[in-house]
C-alpha cells in the first residue's frame, strides 16, 4: 500500500517568512495529493490540491509543487501570517489497484507563525 | 460547513458505558471513514466503508464497531472504553474512484472516557 512521509513535524517561523513542508510518498500510480490545513479544536480542511498531470499550482500565498519522478510533493506558503500557524498534512490516493481511493495521510506538520 | 455532519460533538462516558457516534454526509459521497486523533499523534484511519460495505478495518479493537445503514449515515459504536481511547473521533467522507477526490471531514466527536 501506500506509505506518506511528511517533514518536519514542527516549523517555526516568523511572520513575513516563507515556510516549506515536504512528503514523499511510495506508490507511484498515486495521482492525486491534497494538502488539509487544521486550526487548533477544527477539522482538516483542503488548502489546495494537485493531480499528477501538474508540475506546480499557487493560489495567492499557497502553492504546491510535485516531483513526480522522486515521486515527493511539497507545500510553500509566503508571506506567513500568525493566522496560519496550525497543523498541515499532506495526503496521497488514487491510482489503479482497489482501494486506491482511500487517501493516505501524513504524520502532520506544526506550523508555527511567531508575530 | 462542510456537508459532513457529526454528532454529538462532545462526550463523555465512562468505561462500563455504551454509546455511539453518528456521522452523516449529503455530498452524494459512496465512501465514508472513521479516523481517531489523539494529542500530538497523526491521524489514525479505523475503518472505511465503500457504498455500505466496509473495505477496510485497521486492527480496530472490537470495543469499537462501526455501521454504515446507507451511503449517507456512519455510525461507530463503543462499549467497554478504555481511557486510552479518549480522542477526537473524525468522520470523512469521498468519492470512491480511482482518481483521487478531496475527503471532507465532519467537525468530529471529542471524546472522554473516565
Amino acid at each position: 500500500g501506500e506509505n506518506v512521509e511528511q517533514h518536519p513535524s514542527t516549523l517555526s517561523v516568523q511572520e513575513g517568512d516563507s515556510a516549506v513542508i515536504k512528503c514523499t510518498y511510495s506508490d507511484s500510480a498515486s495521482n492525486y495529493f491534497p494538502w488539509y490545513k487544521q486550526e487548533l479544536g477544527k477539522r482538516p480542511q483542503l488548502i489546495i490540491d494537485i493531480r499528477s498531470n501538474v508540475g506546480e499550482k499557487k493560489d495567492q500565498r499557497i502553492a504546491v509543487t510535485l516531483n513526480k519522478t522522486a515521486k515527493h510533493f511539497s507545500l510553500h506558503i509566503t508571506e506567513t501570517q500568525p493566522e496560519d500557524s496550525a497543523v498541515y498534512f499532506c495526503a496521497a490516493s488514487g491510482g489503479a489497484s482497489g482501494g486506491s481511493y482511500i487517501p493516505t495521510f501524513g504524520r502532520g506538520t506544526s506550523l508555527i507563525v511567531h508575530p | 460547513e462542510t456537508g459532513v455532519t457529526q454528532t454529538p460533538r462532545h462526550l463523555v462516558m465512562g468505561m462500563t458505558n455504551k454509546k455511539s457516534l453518528k456521522c452523516e454526509q449529503h455530498l452524494g459521497h459512496n465512501a465514508m471513514y472513521w479516523y481517531k486523533q489523539s494529542a500530538k499523534k497523526p491521524l489514525e484511519l479505523m475503518f472505511v466503508y465503500s457504498l455500505e460495505e466496509r473495505v477496510e478495518n485497521n486492527s480496530v479493537p472490537s470495543r469499537f464497531s462501526p455501521e454504515c445503514p446507507n451511503s449517507s449515515h456512519l455510525f461507530l459504536h463503543l462499549h467497554t472504553l478504555q481511557p486510552e481511547d479518549s480522542a477526537l473521533y473524525l468522520c470523512a467522507s469521498s468519492l470512491e474512484q480511482s482518481l483521487g477526490t478531496e475527503a471532507f471531514f465532519g467537525q468530529g466527536t471529542r471524546l472522554t472516557v473516565v
